[in-house]
Order: C-alpha cells, then sequence, then structure tokens
C-alpha cells in the first residue's frame, strides 16, 4: 500500500547497534501498529499507537522501542540490536472510525542483524 | 502461543482447482475474522473478513466459511487463478484493532 512508507526498505547491520525504521503514512488514520514477520509465526504484534500521546506494548515488545513523532509518523527502534531480531517488520494503520478497522501495511522492512 | 492456528503450512493447486486453508481458534471473545492476502515483496491486505453472526461469506471467488461452535472458519479460492499465488494470513480479534495471525499458507497454482 503506497499510502504507507516504511524506510529503509533492507537493512544489513552488526549485533550491537542502535537501528530505527521509519513508517509514514499519508490515508490519516490515527492509528499505527508495528509487527515482526518470522517463517512459520505469522505477524506478531510489537506495539500500537492510537494517537500521539497513547502508546501500548503489543505481544511481543522487549528489546524494541517506538515513537509516535506526529499522527502520520511512527518509528520502531531497536536499542542493542540481536541476530535473533533478524526478520521482516510492517507497519499498518487504521481508522478508528471504520467499523471493521481493517489494517493497511506497509511493504516492509527486510532487517539482518550478523 | 499462537491464538490462531492455520493449516496447512503450504499447498499446490492446479489452475481451475479450489484451495482451501483451514484456521482454528480458542478464544471465544473473538469477533472479527479478516484474512490477508501477501504477495513476494510486498504488505499483507485484507482479502476479506467475517463476523460470526454469519456462517459465510462471499466475493468474487474468495469464501469464508465460519462454524462457531467448532471454533473453525477457512478459506476457500475457487477456480484458483495463477495470479492467486501469494501467502494467506487468517486472523481473529476481539476488538477490531488487536490482530492475532495464523502462521501463514503458501499457495502455488499451477498453469
Amino acid at each position: 500500500d503506497a499510502d504507507v512508507t516504511q524506510t529503509p526498505r533492507n537493512r544489513i547491520t552488526k549485533t550491537g547497534k542502535r537501528i530505527m525504521l521509519e513508517c509514514s503514512q499519508t490515508k490519516g488514520h490515527d492509528r499505527m501498529y508495528w509487527y515482526r514477520q518470522d517463517p512459520g509465526l505469522g505477524l506478531r504484534l510489537i506495539y500500537y499507537s492510537f494517537d500521539v500521546k497513547d502508546i501500548n506494548k503489543g505481544e511481543i515488545s522487549d528489546g524494541y522501542s517506538v515513537s509516535r513523532q506526529a499522527q502520520a509518523k511512527f518509528s520502531l527502534s531497536l536499542e542493542s540490536a540481536i541476530p535473533n531480531q533478524t526478520a521482516l517488520y510492517f507497519c499498518a494503520t487504521s481508522d478508528r472510525t471504520d467499523p471493521d478497522q481493517p489494517q493497511h501495511f506497509g511493504d516492509g522492512t527486510r532487517l539482518s542483524i550478523l | 502461543q499462537q491464538q490462531v492456528k492455520q493449516s496447512p503450512q503450504s499447498l499446490i493447486v492446479q489452475k481451475g482447482g479450489i484451495s482451501i486453508i483451514n484456521c482454528a481458534y480458542e478464544n471465544t471473545a473473538f469477533d472479527y475474522f479478516p484474512w490477508y492476502q501477501q504477495f513476494p515483496g510486498k504488505g499483507p491486505a485484507l482479502l476479506i473478513a467475517i463476523r460470526p453472526d454469519v456462517s459465510e461469506k462471499k466475493e468474487g471467488r474468495f469464501t469464508i466459511s465460519f462454524n462457531k461452535s467448532a471454533k473453525q472458519f477457512s478459506l476457500h479460492i475457487m477456480d484458483s487463478q495463477p495470479g492467486d499465488s501469494a501467502t494467506y494470513f487468517c486472523a481473529a480479534t476481539s476488538n477490531d484493532y488487536k490482530l492475532s495471525f495464523g502462521a501463514g499458507t503458501t499457495v502455488t497454482v499451477r498453469a
């Protein structure tokens, strides 16, 4: 979904480095999410935010932090990357006024930690 | 521990055939069951969704069947086409935003 843009698309880095993944959206949605995708595990929720001042931990938040800089921007940080954080990361948005609140995903960031 | 169990992990179907993906859940509070389709290099996209007040929902060649008593739901892709080759995820939620995803099924449609 081009309305949800993730940068970078690919990143290779070393253990112990700090990494930031960025997400911006032009959909005007209030809710934003960060997921990681691993083979055989599907997508798991890391953090979600309902607005700039409302941030919540998801299923697997340990080792991650987030920042909601504006309604349209939601970044994910790995303070000290470790190899088992190698995964595909997705940002998603949803609109609380939509009855079913479908989530709209970006095209992901492939992160490799050596 | 995954709250939604999805099977099979992968399947191959001939063009024109039927693809069937099954999901099961335990949490009876779940009240919204979407299916997402993901192509390589892309993020998942909502394909079709159902709420437990109906037993079946059809959109084009895609049908969700829902069995509330068995806590199971499935996706049927009729007349499968090569363009349907993708990974499909079932999901469930009790609050419309905190989705629990299945592990995914990779569907390959052979021409």
